[in-house]
């Protein structure tokens, strides 16, 4: 079963930022935050990934809480093409099995 | 460039027919994975493998078969004891430490 909860469906205007709640209280200690994105019939996407630190990379931005039961995905500036569900997953790192949830549908819209 | 190949994209199955999924990674990858898809539903597991000649069950492995006889390549056979087998299936693979990367996905439908 998915660890995760997120909300169904967020709407963003284009050129905002877009902030993707996820809660995941039951996180233990050696599991990792991972974010996958779907465009519609095609194979998710890989985006970000931690552990404790916030981290950044081309795409976005990960921010995970002190206590790590919950993240914040943040895309700075959303456009049309970031338009898909994004899947928060928990898994440990090592020969790890990815449960995916429903993940959040995201609307950026002109 | 490296990647996962899925084919077919399209696949269309009789009922009581099996059908084989075919699913090729060339990133040297150790693990292998399937996944199905039903609409507006996320990711469920049907069968990995972490090594060659290896392979264990998923959430939702009844009604499917795999093998591993490469390291390279993963197949998943959809039996005629799968009720319900329309759905996209997704094949990914991962080195073991970390993330995974995903095929493009087979939508197989059973007319």
């Amino acid at each position: 079963d998915a660890k995760t909860t997120q909300p169904p469906s967020m709407d963003c205007a284009e050129g905002r930022a877009a902030n993707l709640p996820c809660n995941h209280s039951t996180i233990s200690g050696n599991e990792y935050v991972y974010w996958y994105r779907q465009i519609h019939s095609q194979g998710p996407q890989y985006i970000i990934h931690g552990l404790k630190n916030n981290e950044t990379n081309e795409m976005a931005s990960l921010i995970i809480t002190e206590d790590r039961k919950s993240s914040t995905l943040i895309l700075p500036h959303a456009t049309l093409r970031d338009t898909a569900v994004y899947y928060c997953i928990v898994s440990e790192y090592n020969f790890n099995k990815f449960y995916f949830g429903s993940g959040t549908k995201l609307n950026v819209k002109p | 460039d490296g990647g996962i190949t899925q084919s077919p994209k399209y696949l269309f199955r009789k009922e009581g027919q099996n059908v084989t999924l075919s699913c090729e990674q060339n990133l040297n990858h150790d693990a292998m994975y399937w996944y199905r898809q039903d609409p507006g539903q996320g990711l469920r597991l049907i069968y990995y493998s972490q090594i060659v000649n290896d392979f264990q069950k998923g959430d939702i492995a009844e009604g499917y078969s795999v093998s591993r006889e490469k390291k390279e390549s993963f197949p998943l056979t959809v039996t005629s004891a799968q009720k319900n087998p329309t759905a996209f299936y997704l094949c990914a693979s991962s080195t073991g430490l970390g993330g995974y990367t995903f095929g493009s996905g087979t939508r197989l439908t059973v007319v």
